[in-house]
């Protein structure tokens, strides 16, 4: 089946630093991807969909400029969190569609804490 | 502006009970709808999914119902199996979008 591999799993960073989360579609080219945020006991948040070839669309409040998405190749999306606060920890998750009536596959998460 | 509801934050259900659980959308563009199971600190897993032009669709223990007029859709688990023991999210896109609008989840708990 479609797999959505994500990297890394969890990763702790101090403030100020940045962070670079992969993902990457194993066996299908996905020419969208999308990124979301999970708060504790809180639902999926899109941050922004991930064009291949093109800029990303980000959501309204999500900041671009600290957000970084890119999308090189049909297989690989990342996602740079740049000038990391205690408040951008929480849990990253990417997803891509493999095609039609497949439905969304997700990565399992990066969690990310910033100390 | 939430989309999606999930009312019931958790469910506590018996082994071998049905499990029923509940969404609600406000968004009448929605048209696709599925359901995903999701353990902690791993990525949610797709479990199910209806188009608007169905009410019912099956697979195995899970079924999905969508009433279209009111505007909600549920998911039931029969039997309820330990495994089952998992956070399911319901989620929603509308036509030519391909952007998920999920709920806020319902833990479900199976007990022994």
């Amino acid at each position: 089946g479609a797999v959505v591999s994500q990297h890394p799993s969890w990763v702790i960073c101090k403030s100020g630093t940045s962070v670079k989360i992969e993902c990457r579609s194993l066996d299908f080219q996905a020419t969208t991807m999308f990124w979301y945020r999970q708060f504790p006991k809180q639902s999926l948040m899109l941050m922004a969909t991930s064009n291949e070839g093109s800029k990303a669309t980000y959501e309204q409040g999500v900041e671009k400029d600290k957000f970084l998405i890119n999308h090189a190749s049909l297989t690989l999306s990342t996602l740079t969190v740049t000038s990391a606060h205690p408040e951008d920890s929480s849990f990253y998750i990417c997803s891509a569609m493999p095609g039609q009536g497949y439905g969304y596959t997700f990565g399992s998460g990066t969690r990310l804490t910033v100390v | 502006d939430q989309q999606v509801k999930q009312n019931s934050p958790s469910l506590s259900v018996q082994e071998g009970r049905i499990s029923i659980l509940n969404c609600d959308y406000t968004n009448s563009m929605f048209d696709y709808f599925l359901w995903y199971k999701k353990y902690p600190a791993e990525g949610p897993t797709f479990l199910i999914s209806i188009s608007s032009i169905k009410d019912k669709n099956e697979d195995g223990r899970f079924t999905v119902f969508l009433n279209k007029s009111a505007k909600h859709l549920s998911l039931h688990i029969v039997p309820s199996q330990p495994g089952d023991s998992a956070v399911y999210f319901c989620a929603a896109s509308a036509a030519n979008d391909y952007k998920l609008s999920f709920g806020a989840g319902t833990t479900v708990t199976v007990r022994a």
